[in-house]
Order: C-alpha cells, then structure tokens, then sequence
C-alpha cells in the first residue's frame, strides 16, 4: 500500500542551527503538506503546496520556515536558526485533490536543546 | 476562525462496551469533515471523510456520523486494538491549500 514516508525519523539539534526534514509523498499525489504536533498538544497545520509553489500557510510558518520540491519525489521542510519551541512531531502529508483525505507520514521527532 | 471541540477528552471502555465521540465544529462553509486514529508517536492514519449533513460512514467496528454542527464517532464491541487518541479534523470551503483544523482529540483504551 502506498504510504508517505519521512526521515529521519528522530533529529537532535542545538539551538541557533539548520535543520531539513524530507518526505516522500504518495508517488501520484498533487497536494503536499506540513504539519507538526508539540507534545501534548493538536495537530497545527504550517503549509501546503502545490504546482510547486506554497497555496496556503499559517501564521506559525514564517520566515524561519521553507518548503521545497527539489526534485519529482522529495519535499523538505527546511527550519533556519531553530529555537527550544520548534521541538515537535513534524508531519508530512500528502492528496490527491483538494478535498480530498491527506495521508500523514510517521513523522520527524525534532528536539532542539 | 475555524474551531474543532472533541469530547471527551479521555474514554476508558471495557472490551465490547459501546460509546460515541463527539466533534463539534465551527466553520465556515465546510468541505469536509475527517476522522483520524493516532496511535502514541505515529502519524495520523485516515478513517472517514464526511462531506454532507446526514451522510454515514462504516468501517469495521467504527461509524461517522455528520450534522451540520457536529460529526460522531460510534464504536460498537470495541477490542483493546481500537484503543488510540480519535481525531477529528475539518476542511473549509474558503482554504485554499486544503488546510486541516485539527481537534485536541478523544484518547481510547479499550480494556480486555
């Protein structure tokens, strides 16, 4: 069965430095998203993506936050000088249609100390 | 601003015992409500989308239910296997990058 998958899988970093998650979405699908999740908290959605360029984001991903499709099957979330408050679960997804269900990967655990 | 209210926030059952979650939501105009199971340090894995008031969902032990102000969960003879965090998610008409309002959840265990 088709599934996204998201490395690695666990990443520690020290504050003030440069992480990127990669996923791989569903090798069809159109609509590529990140959302991540603190520890005891909900689901946030940060950003989607599609035709290769961000169709909505919220008010949690600014400027420290990109997205990029570097090639026909990855999608990376690059995080710029991170801070104690970025660790989280970190969620790709990805559907086929707007409207459509998204399928979530396993997720990135990020810790920063 | 969309708003997603699950309850409760916890439900410990015995195996066989059925009960229903509630999600309630505020938004406007919606095009879809979804159901997810997490299960402690996974992703969100799919159930149900629910697009209109009155429409019903079945898989396995579990059906969705939706009206035009909340969306239930009903799980019938539920085994410790079901036991997870339920999460209910809506999709508004106006988002344009199918954005998910997630709810704070319903954690599960289903006791043998």
């Amino acid at each position: 069965e088709p599934e996204v998958t998201q490395t690695p899988s666990h990443q520690v970093t020290q504050m003030g430095q440069e992480v990127i998650l990669r996923c791989v979405p569903i090798s069809n699908h159109l609509y590529f998203y990140w959302y991540r999740q603190i520890l005891g908290q909900k689901v946030e959605f940060l950003v989607s993506f599609y035709n290769n360029e961000i169709s909505e984001k919220s008010e949690i991903f600014d400027d420290q936050f990109s997205v990029e499709r570097p090639d026909g099957s990855n999608f990376t979330l690059k995080i710029r000088s991170t801070k104690l408050e970025d660790s989280a679960m970190y969620f790709c997804a990805s559907s086929s249609d707007r409207g459509t269900e998204a399928f979530f990967g396993q997720g990135t655990r990020l810790t920063v100390v | 601003e969309d708003q997603v209210t699950q309850s409760p926030e916890a439900l410990r059952l015995q195996e066989g015992e059925s009960s229903s979650l509630n999600c309630s939501y505020t938004v406007s105009g919606l095009r879809g409500l979804f159901w997810y199971r997490q299960d402690p340090g996974k992703g969100p894995e799919f159930l149900f989308t629910l697009y209109s008031a009155g429409e019903e969902k079945e898989k396995e032990r579990l059906k969705a239910t939706l009206t035009k102000k909340e969306s239930f969960l009903h799980i019938t003879a539920p085994k410790p296997e079901d036991s997870a965090t339920y999460l209910c998610a809506v999709q508004a008409m106006k988002t344009s990058g199918s954005r998910l309002t997630f709810g704070e959840g319903t954690q599960l265990t289903v006791n043998p």
